[in-house]
């Protein structure tokens, strides 16, 4: 069984410009959950999607947003990038009742 | 408010020094406890699912328990490839939104 997928593997942006991250769920998973995490730092929660619909959102500014399509991957896009959006970002499926399972992430960096 | 607490932050273990990892957790309505370990630079590798008080899980060298208020990590005689951060995180509640610790960073030195 394929597991959680991501792309790009990593990418380097300039301050202020946008990035979009790709996430392909597990097949079955219906919920996808964004992560991001800076170096050394815990998992910080972005956004909860499930079935489509944003379920929660983190303590982070509007600038990163994202959407779940039909066949359930998920997107996460960030604005106006600053230095410090510098991290790994993961994206983690579901179904009820199950744990999520993350993907390799997505090693971005800001300069 | 729901959260989840680990300890220690780090642990150095000499090779075959066994020791725990604690995870403890205020929560209401605990639906499920779960175990990952991460390796620098990559996603969480589930480890282990805990439901209920009492529950114990066991892979190779890993035990995790489980009691209402806290969950352990159990490492026996380690070795220098079982060095990563290990994770915890509960679910919480009717909805599948999921709570994480910090993590502990656990070094073994050969």
């Amino acid at each position: 069984e394929a597991g959680v997928t991501q792309s790009p593997t990593h990418l380097i942006k300039t301050r202020g410009q946008q990035v979009t991250l790709r996430c392909s769920p597990i097949s079955g998973h219906t919920s996808v959950y964004w992560y991001q995490q800076a170096l050394g730092l815990g998992l910080q929660f972005l956004l909860w999607y499930d079935e489509g619909e944003e379920r929660n959102r983190g303590n982070f500014p509007p600038r990163f947003s994202g959407r779940q399509f039909p066949n359930y991957s998920s997107e996460l896009n960030v604005n106006a990038l600053e230095l410090e959006d510098s991290a790994l970002y993961l994206c983690a499926s579901s179904f009820p009742g199950s744990p999520p399972y993350f993907g390799p992430g997505t090693r971005l960096t800001v300069t | 408010e729901d959260q989840v607490t680990q300890s220690p932050e780090a642990l150095r273990l000499q090779e075959g020094e066994s020791s725990s990892l604690n995870c403890s957790y205020t929560v209401s309505g605990l639906r499920g406890l779960f175990w990952y370990r991460q390796d620098p630079g990559k996603g969480p590798e589930f480890l282990f699912t805990l439901y209920s008080a009492g529950e114990e899980k066991e892979k190779e060298r890993l035990k995790a328990t489980l009691t209402k208020k806290e969950s352990f990590l159990h490492i026996t005689a380690p070795k220098p490839e079982d060095s990563a951060t290990y994770l915890c995180a509960v679910q919480a509640g009717t909805g599948n939104q999921f709570y994480f610790g910090t993590g502990t960073s656990l070094t073994v030195i050969p």
